[in-house]
């Protein structure tokens, strides 16, 4: 049950596009296509962001999309704005009614 | 919409008990997973266990099992995480969630501080 791999930090210009990655295995993002990203504002509870993959629950900007290529899920939001900056975190389904977080990555908003 | 609203944190002796509630509001709880993730201070999110619709099935990270024991009662809309023989990496703020892999709805969470 080791946590999926991220970077602990990413950055852009308001109004350019920047990827996160999320790293696991065949056991978990490899394997299935239950991958979800949360948003996490300091001292905040997590939001949904993304959910299987690349779906939006209602309200969520278009601005943020997800893939996944193997054992690699993405995470790219468009159009950078200033209340993008949070921390990101990605989930996986890993098996057996468990799931499985990322280790988070910081996005600042230069 | 719908509410999670977590209660039951606190400050505890290395080696005590804490038994934390989660309580449901405006959606239809009994047709859920309810799922328990923690955020030790600094740090990322960790899944803690989760349990089925009608609680026959029960799920754990392996630093809870023997521990840990969570439950529900659909009839309160609730849910519970009974903490049992707590450590210092036990410290977190403890939340709650719906469902098993999209986590749609959170509570605001509800800090859990193990003290030696």
């Amino acid at each position: 049950q080791s946590a999926l791999t991220q970077p602990p930090s990413a950055s852009g210009s308001p109004g350019q596009s920047v990827t996160i990655s999320c790293t696991g295995g065949s056991g978990d993002v490899g394997g299935y296509n239950h991958v979800s990203w949360y948003q996490q504002y300091p001292g905040k509870a997590p939001k949904l962001m993304i959910f299987e993959v690349n779906l939006r629950p209602s309200g969520v900007p278009s601005r943020f999309s997800g893939s996944k290529s193997g054992n690699t899920a993405s995470l790219t939001v468009s159009g950078l704005q200033a209340d993008d900056e949070a921390d990101y975190y990605c989930s996986s389904y890993a098996g057996s009614n468990t799931v499985i977080f990322g280790g988070g990555t910081k996005l600042t908003v230069l | 919409e719908g509410q999670l609203v977590e209660s039951g944190g606190g400050v505890v002796q290395a080696g005590g008990s804490l038994r934390l509630s989660c309580a449901a509001y405006g959606f239809m709880f009994r047709n859920s997973w309810m799922t328990w993730v923690r955020q030790a201070p600094g740090k990322g999110l960790e899944w803690v266990a989760n349990i089925k619709e009608d609680g026959s099935d029960k799920n754990y990270v392996d630093s809870v099992k023997g521990r840990f024991t969570i439950s529900r009662d659909n009839a309160k809309n609730s849910v519970f995480l009974q903490m049992n023989r707590l450590r210092g990496d036990d410290t977190a703020v403890y939340y709650c969630a719906s469902e098993q892999v999209r986590l749609g709805l959170w509570g605001q969470g509800t800090l859990v501080t193990v003290s030696s």
